[in-house]
């Protein structure tokens, strides 16, 4: 499976101001995907991104809070802009999800706003 | 539409005892089944899949059967360590069109004490 790298690992960081969150795989995928995990909570799905589209946001996510770039085949970003506590969770990034196929995770990226 | 309805944790259990997590589904035509661990300060793992009805995933002593008839897959281990202490989520996908997005349960917390 696909290895993904995630960056930061973690972050604290101001209220009002923003983050963005990288994710870099190690193979071409056409499907990206962004989740919100709040503590002690499931995933929330933030929006797919395909390489080459606008991301596709779910219901409740706007881009203008979560913009995402799709570059290229390997990577994409997610910001979190003007933070505020409420926005501290963790946030993963994923790939794959094809026919009868899993999706594999990085890491996450745990977000504290203070 | 679409769901997964996961046992409620915490579940606490001591080492070698026997494990049982329930998930049920709701969805329509075939989707595909997941079951994913995350250990404390870490990202999602796929622990094991089933695609059709009757398969049986298995990974690191962990068993689920896709059941179709009682809309179940859950998941058991006959003897767990202190080291399969985590959250447990169960997910499917309904392999429908082009959307492959995954539908989550809440997440079951297992503790092992020695």
């Amino acid at each position: 499976s696909a290895v993904i790298s995630q960056k930061p690992s973690r972050d604290i960081c101001q209220r009002g101001t923003s983050l963005t969150i990288q994710c870099q795989v190690d193979s071409q995928v056409t499907m990206m995907f962004w989740y919100r995990q709040q503590p002690g909570q499931s995933l929330t799905l933030i929006a797919t991104a395909n390489q080459g589209s606008e991301a596709t946001y779910e219901s409740g996510f706007v881009i203008d809070k979560f913009p995402i770039s799709r570059p290229n085949l390997t990577f994409s970003t997610l910001t979190v802009s003007n933070m505020s506590p409420e926005d501290s969770s963790i946030y993963l990034c994923s790939v794959g999800g094809g026919l009868n196929q899993p999706q594999h995770f990085g890491d996450g990226t745990r977000l504290s706003i203070l | 539409g679409n769901s997964v309805t996961q046992m409620e944790g915490p579940v606490t259990l001591s080492e070698e005892a026997f494990l049982t997590i329930n998930c049920t589904y709701t969805a329509t035509g075939y989707p595909s089944l997941f079951w994913y661990v995350q250990y404390p300060g870490e990202g999602l793992q796929l622990l094991l899949k089933a695609t059709k009805a009757d398969d049986k995933g298995s990974n690191k002593g962990f068993e689920a059967t896709y059941r179709k008839e009682t809309t179940s897959f859950h998941l058991e281990k006959g003897s767990v360590q202190v080291s399969d202490s985590a959250v447990y989520f169960c997910a499917l996908s309904d392999n429908a069109g082009n959307n492959r997005k995954l539908i989550w349960g809440l997440g079951t917390s297992l503790a092992v004490n020695p």
